[in-house]
């Protein structure tokens, strides 16, 4: 079965600096890679996701991810923080096979003005 | 087009209590899920339907948890006896799957919140 592990619970940036959250996945089978952002007392939204395309994938609010399978990571950055970007962001992978998707434990954003 | 509904939204009970959730996904989705996620945690996989079909239910404590999916559309979820661990937001989740491929992408429903007092 596939795992995902997600270094650091927290992560505290100030306005306009860079955002890195990092995300190892472990799978047996090639897997599909997400983030999911979750604002409070609401549901997971995607953020982005690899699907075995391109390696670098872009997704909403300026984030992106870069699939490194020599490294089994699947960090997310984005250049600039925003005030906006304080939530809770997981890593997910998944079977491609049976779509039977995994989440990491989190990774509480704070952005400090 | 309708995301995915839950309901309720909150849920208060004693423990040894019971109480079900239900889901109604995306139309056209086959694949539906229920997770677990417990405050400070990750949302943790309990049961996986393919159309009215389980395809992985290993996390669920079936001691006391249920679901099903009839007529693989909308699902129920239940707990009886509730446990004070049970205390967690029930997320339900779909997912489009197309001839044999699909897409990976799962959408949530906003989630059922649980206090077992």
């Amino acid at each position: 079965a596939q795992s995902v592990t997600q270094l650091g619970s927290h992560v505290s940036v100030s306005e306009g600096a860079l955002v890195l959250l990092r995300c190892n996945y472990s799978s047996s089978v090639p897997p599909y890679l997400f983030w999911y952002v979750q604002y409070p007392n609401q549901g997971l939204q995607l953020l982005l996701k690899y699907t075995s395309a391109a390696t670098l994938v872009k997704g909403i609010n300026g984030f992106e991810a870069e699939f490194k399978k020599s490294e089994t990571s699947f960090h997310l950055t984005k250049p600039s923080a925003h005030m906006s970007d304080a939530a809770e962001y997981f890593c997910a992978v998944s079977d491609p096979l049976n779509n039977d998707m995994r989440f990491g434990a989190g990774t509480r954003l704070t952005v400090k003005p | 087009e309708a995301g995915v509904a839950q309901s309720p939204r909150y849920k208060i009970i004693e423990k040894r209590q019971s109480v079900a959730f239900w889901c109604n996904p995306i139309s056209g989705h086959a694949t539906l899920y229920w997770y677990q996620q417990i405050l400070g945690q990750g949302p943790k996989l309990l049961i996986q339907f393919q159309n009215n079909g389980v395809v992985d239910d290993s996390q669920l404590p079936k001691d006391r948890f249920s679901a099903e999916r009839l007529k693989g559309v909308d699902s129920t979820l239940k707990i009886q006896p509730a446990k004070l661990e049970d205390s967690a937001v029930y997320l339900c989740a779909s997912s489009l799957v197309a001839g044999g491929a699909n897409t990976g992408e799962l959408f949530f429903g906003e989630g059922s919140r649980l206090t077992v007092l």
